[in-house]
């Protein structure tokens, strides 16, 4: 079965540089979710879209932002990168907003040096 | 924010070995959730809860959503080498996750 894509699976940058990352859900699936996951922690929810509308917002720097396109592939923008913005970040999808099950990609895991 | 408080943090067995942990909230959650993730991979969804006092299968997995939606655990009967990971419980509300903070369960040769 098909599943969450997130492109690219590692992605290396400097301080202050900016970065984009993209998530394509599993057919059909119309909500996606963003979370991030530092070394040995938990992943933390970041923003979720619905039908291409910001539908949740958790702890996203203003330094990020994010959006869903009309074919429901989101992207994650992230700017003036610090070193404690390296990271795996997840995407995640779901068929419907509210209680749905969550399907996660393969992560991008992103190195700021 | 919130937390989960997920217990133990780390597991130690043999294989064959039936295995407990479980995660208890000062919130309560609409949904929780069980996933499974490998070194740099993301989490597996491994069993869904919807209901409180709910108590779902799913092969050598079972787990229940509390009574009071505060609380739940997972079992897994008769441990294999491929169930060593990190295991998360996560309770939802609105649209977001909050994850517990991981059990590390690691089997013995």
């Amino acid at each position: 079965a098909a599943g969450v894509i997130q492109s690219p699976r590692h992605l290396i940058k400097e301080k202050r540089e900016t970065a984009t990352l993209k998530c394509y859900p599993i057919p059909r699936h119309d909500t996606v979710y963003w979370y991030q996951q530092g070394p040995g922690q938990d992943p933390q929810f970041l923003i979720s879209f619905y039908e291409k509308m910001q539908s949740d917002k958790g702890s996203i720097p203003d330094r990020f932002s994010a959006q869903q396109f009309s074919d429901y592939h989101s992207e994650l923008n992230m700017s003036s990168l610090e070193l404690g913005d390296s990271a795996l970040y997840f995407c995640a999808s779901s068929l419907g907003t509210g209680i749905y099950e969550q399907y996660f990609g393969p992560g991008t895991r992103l190195t700021v040096t | 924010g919130q937390q989960l408080n997920q217990s133990p943090q780390s597991m130690f067995i043999q294989e064959g070995e039936d295995v407990s942990m479980n995660c208890t909230s000062s919130s309560i959650f609409n949904t929780w959730l069980w996933y499974k993730q490998d070194p740099g991979e993301g989490p597996v969804l491994l069993i869904a809860l919807y209901k409180a006092g709910e108590l779902t299968s799913n092969g050598r997995l079972t787990a229940q959503f509390g009574i009071t939606r505060k609380d739940s655990f997972l079992n897994i009967s008769a441990s294999i080498p491929s169930d060593v990971g990190i295991y998360f419980c996560a309770g939802q509300q609105n649209e977001k996750l909050t994850f517990g903070t991981g059990t590390r369960l690691t089997i013995i040769p």
